[in-house]
């Protein structure tokens, strides 16, 4: 079945780390999100790219980055930069347009 | 500029008593309002999309409709395990903009 995996499901990271979240996708979709979550909180938005070597930065780019290397992969880096990454990350992917996105089941990374 | 606002924040119910919920929104040009599900720790659960006023869709006990305004949840006879936030989004310049949930309890 067609899906998207993201890895780990849970990540600890120290103070001054960077950390890299994975998020694989084998359902064709030329389009990849990510999203941040905080308790109580909608989703927002942090890059998204809409074809392989291409993305943009979403409403809280600040302090993390991606890369689009392969129309299947999406993977995020939370720098150091990030001065609280602590939150419930996930990823979606979408055919474009119109079309409604499907969602990986999240990592929730915690700062120690 | 797009919005989107979701009503109430949360919101509890006996088993067995229907309501609504609602995703109110500002748009230039509607190009889908989606409604998805959330279950606490996983990733939202994709319901129903509608594209236009007077558009109708149903699945089990949930049934979307939309105004030129708004789009309603109505769940009917919700059961315990209806139980889970409630997300609605609007297709604005190639992405989603999300309202920020309802909240659903079902007691049994």
């Amino acid at each position: 079945d067609g899906g998207i995996t993201q890895s780990p499901k849970y990540l600890f990271r120290k103070e001054g780390q960077n950390v890299t979240l994975s998020c694989e996708q084998n359902l064709n979709h030329d389009a990849m999100y990510w999203y941040r979550q905080d308790p109580g909180q909608g989703l927002r938005l942090i890059y998204y790219s809409q074809i392989v070597n291409d993305f943009q930065k979403g409403d809280i780019a600040e302090g993390y980055s991606v890369s689009r290397e392969k129309k299947e992969s999406f993977p995020l880096t939370v720098t150091s930069a990030q001065k609280n990454p602590t939150a419930f990350y996930l990823c979606a992917s979408s055919k474009g347009q119109g079309y409604g996105y499907t969602f990986g089941s999240g990592t929730r990374l915690t700062v120690v | 500029e797009d919005q989107v606002t979701q009503s109430p924040e949360a919101l509890r119910l006996q088993e067995g008593e229907s309501s609504s919920l609602n995703c109110s929104y500002t748009v230039s040009g509607l190009r889908g309002l989606f409604w998805y599900r959330q279950d606490p720790g996983k990733g939202p659960e994709f319901l129903f999309t509608l594209y236009s006023a007077g558009e109708e869709k149903e699945k089990e006990r949930l049934k979307a409709t939309l105004t030129k305004k708004e789009s309603f949840l109505h769940i009917t006879a919700p059961k315990p395990e209806d139980s889970a936030t409630y997300l609605c989004a609007l297709d604005s310049n190639y992405q989603l903009i999300w309202g920020a949930g309802t909240k659903l309890i079902i007691k049994p």
